[in-house]
């Protein structure tokens, strides 16, 4: 049974670039959640997917969008990237809208430079 | 909106010692769900224990255990006869019980380091 998969593992990108990150979540979840983890701090949740919708949002500009597949994959884009968006990015996924636990991917190291 | 915070960034304990790790949480709500995830350099976050709200008593896995202290809106994580496996990020979270399992609100962490 798959875990929660991410990729790429670690990406560098110039400022001002956009850039794509992808989360397959775990077997049988349909709910995918974002988070934007800065170095040495705690996860800040970014949006939530659900049925496709963005369902839930943090407190992210618009820069940061994102998309769920009818297969309940996601993607997170961000756009004009800044030198303060260098992070661990995290997927965490769970089933429907009250599942307890979430499960979490292993994260994509974003470095802006 | 809640609020996450664990005081304590840096904590150590000898292998087999036992340790402690504080986490106060800030909430107008009376039903959520509380959390501790460990991230070990691996970067990946596994659930440790969690608590429900309604519950009085403190939840327990193996070797870890919490102090729930509703009234004073604090969360601790006791972790017992302590291996060096359990040298991690640990964190805090919180969670509304409307929404969903994976929308968290995590502290900014405590790093434990296991000395042999």
């Amino acid at each position: 049974d798959a875990g929660v998969t991410q990729s790429p593992t670690h990406l560098i990108k110039t400022r001002g670039q956009q850039v794509t990150l992808r989360c397959s979540p775990k077997s049988g979840h349909d709910t995918v959640s974002w988070y934007q983890q800065a170095l040495g701090q705690g996860p800040q949740f970014i949006f939530q997917y659900y049925e496709e919708e963005e369902r839930q949002r943090g407190n992210f500009p618009d820069r940061f969008s994102g998309h769920q597949f009818p297969n309940y994959s996601s993607e997170l884009n961000v756009n004009a990237l800044l030198l303060g968006d260098s992070a661990l990015y995290l997927c965490a996924s769970s089933w429907g809208q009250g599942e307890i636990e979430a499960f979490f991917g292993q994260g994509t190291r974003l470095t802006v430079v | 909106a809640q609020t996450v915070t664990q005081s304590q960034p840096e904590m150590s304990v000898q292998e087999a010692e036992t340790v402690t790790l504080s986490c106060t949480y800030d909430t107008s709500e009376s039903d959520y769900y509380l959390f501790w995830y460990k991230q070990p350099p691996s970067r990946q976050m596994i659930l440790v224990i969690r608590q429900e709200a309604y519950k009085q008593q403190n939840a327990t896995e193996n070797r870890f255990s919490v102090n729930f202290q509703k009234a004073a809106k604090s969360f601790s994580l006791k972790i017992s006869d302590s291996q060096l496996g359990d040298a991690a990020m640990y964190f805090c979270a919180y969670r509304r019980p409307e929404t969903s399992g994976s929308r968290l609100t995590f502290g900014e962490g405590t790093q434990l380091t296991v000395n042999p």
